[in-house]
């Protein structure tokens, strides 16, 4: 069936350096692919999305390229800050684009924590 | 952007009584919503899917009877914890799909945290 597998965390950065939250997804059909973030105390939130093959997501700062052939969705953002502290879910649906839409399935959540 | 709402944001209530959660979209109209628990460091896991006006489609593993789902209109879900344990404590999590815009994407209530004692 469909699965999400993220790196495990959590993730420890200081301020302004580099981060990359690894994502992979199983191959079956021709899912979108989302990335989401969980600041404490609140829901989800999407940060950013894919919906086929070579697309790149992006939003404040934080980009992930859909790769069909690595099957992967990596996020990336080149400067953290302290407010990106949060647990970032990567996540997939059944299906691609057209009216479908489907459950989403979710990798375990990857703990983010930025120091000054 | 598409807001969903949660009431209440938490609830604690004694063993055995029933909590009534409920999931609106405020500014859109919902196809379908979803209802998920997120155990305390884990991922979201897919409780039951709902559509208005029909019978909601539960998870392998959920107690229909004991989760009761009812979609009565196209804002509104509601999630019924019926005679309540200390291990349904969780943090329960809905989301709705628009019919309108990006098929795709699903927007997600703020949650609510349960607690029985």
């Amino acid at each position: 069936g469909d699965s999400v597998t993220q790196m495990e965390g959590p993730v420890t950065l200081s301020e302004e350096a580099f981060l990359t939250i690894n994502c992979t997804y199983t191959a079956t059909g021709y899912p979108s692919l989302f990335w989401y973030v969980q600041y404490p105390g609140e829901g989800l939130q999407l940060l950013l999305k894919a919906t086929k093959a070579d697309d790149k997501g992006s939003n404040k700062g934080f980009e992930a390229t859909y790769r069909k052939e690595t099957t992967s969705f990596h996020l990336e953002k080149g400067s953290v800050q302290v407010s990106d502290s949060a647990v970032y879910f990567c996540a997939r649906n059944p299906y691609a684009g057209g009216t479908s839409y489907g459950k989403l399935t979710f990798g375990q959540g990857t703990i983010l924590t930025v120091h000054p | 952007g598409a807001v969903v709402s949660q009431h209440p944001s938490w609830v604690i209530c004694k063993s055995g009584t029933s909590v009534k959660i409920e999931c609106r979209s405020l500014d859109f109209q919902a196809t379908t919503m979803f209802w998920y628990r997120q155990f305390p460091k884990q991922s979201l896991m897919l409780m039951a899917t709902s559509n208005e006006g029909s019978k909601a489609t539960y998870e392998q593993g959920v107690e229909k009877d004991k989760f009761l789902i009812n979609h009565a209109s196209l804002t509104l879900s509601t999630l019924t914890v019926t005679s309540a344990h200390p291990e349904d404590s969780s943090f329960y999590i809905c989301s709705a799909t628009s019919r309108e815009g990006t098929y795709n994407e699903q927007f997600f209530g703020p949650g609510t945290r349960l607690t029985v004692l």
